[in-house]
């Protein structure tokens, strides 16, 4: 079966930069797409395809992909920031969805 | 704007079948998939399934023999069903629009969330 791998944990300092990424074959068809998930809460869309950011999501997040890896950047890390996120993308081969493990994010 | 607002059972036994609804506000229900998600407690996300307005459905294979999404385009709703659950299945489940252009796929927005326990 499809897999996308993420790392399970970063930390970043406050107002500085983190990357994390995910990595998986299934990229190399379909853009990933990221959500960040606050304790108790449904997760919410912060980046799609290549660099998209939906309405309300702050410009210090940003995105890119290169062959089978998708990344999601922090610029300025801000505590509200401090997050799980997880990757998506499409497995075209039979029409499924696979998330990624996910990774936390702690805001020192 | 689209809001989903979904709803079922929160409690089951094992063996029984799990059955959720979710209602979509605001939005043409016939130009989108609609999907149903999952979160066991602690552990990542994982795709059920989805389902178009006309009844056109994809399934995780690692579900599919018991997992059944409906849908009832008069009402704007889709419905999952999971039959023979167990205690594995005990998680937070969410409904959600997927959107498709070219090679980009995003959920946006998703539902509430309902948080489903399955007991021995």
């Amino acid at each position: 079966s499809s897999e996308l791998t993420q790392d399970p944990a970063v930390s970043v300092a406050l107002g500085q930069t983190v990357r994390i990424t995910c990595q998986g074959d299934i990229l190399r068809n379909y853009y990933a797409s990221w959500y960040q998930q606050k304790p108790g809460q449904a997760p919410l869309l912060v980046m799609y395809g290549k660099n998209n950011r939906p309405s309300g999501i702050p410009d210090r997040f940003s995105g890119s992909s290169s062959g089978n890896t998708a990344s999601l950047t922090i610029t300025g890390a801000q505590a509200e920031d401090e997050a799980d996120y997880y990757c998506c993308s499409r497995d075209s081969s039979d029409n499924q969805y696979v998330f990624g493990t996910g990774t936390k994010v702690t805001v020192l | 704007q689209v809001q989903l607002r979904q709803w079922g059972a929160g409690l089951l036994k094992a063996s029984e079948t799990l059955s959720l609804t979710c209602v979509v506000h605001g939005e043409s229900f016939n130009d989108f998939y609609w999907n149903w998600i999952r979160q066991p407690p602690g552990k990542g996300l994982e795709w059920i399934g989805e389902i178009d307005h006309s009844g056109t459905s994809n399934y995780n294979p690692s579900l599919k023999s018991r997992v059944s999404i409906s849908v009832d385009a008069s009402k704007n709703q889709f419905s999952l069903r999971l039959s023979s659950v167990t205690a594995a299945d005990t998680a937070v489940y969410y409904c959600a629009r997927v959107m498709r252009s070219w090679l980009k796929t995003w959920f946006d927005p998703w539902g509430q969330g309902t948080q489903v326990t399955v007991s021995s």
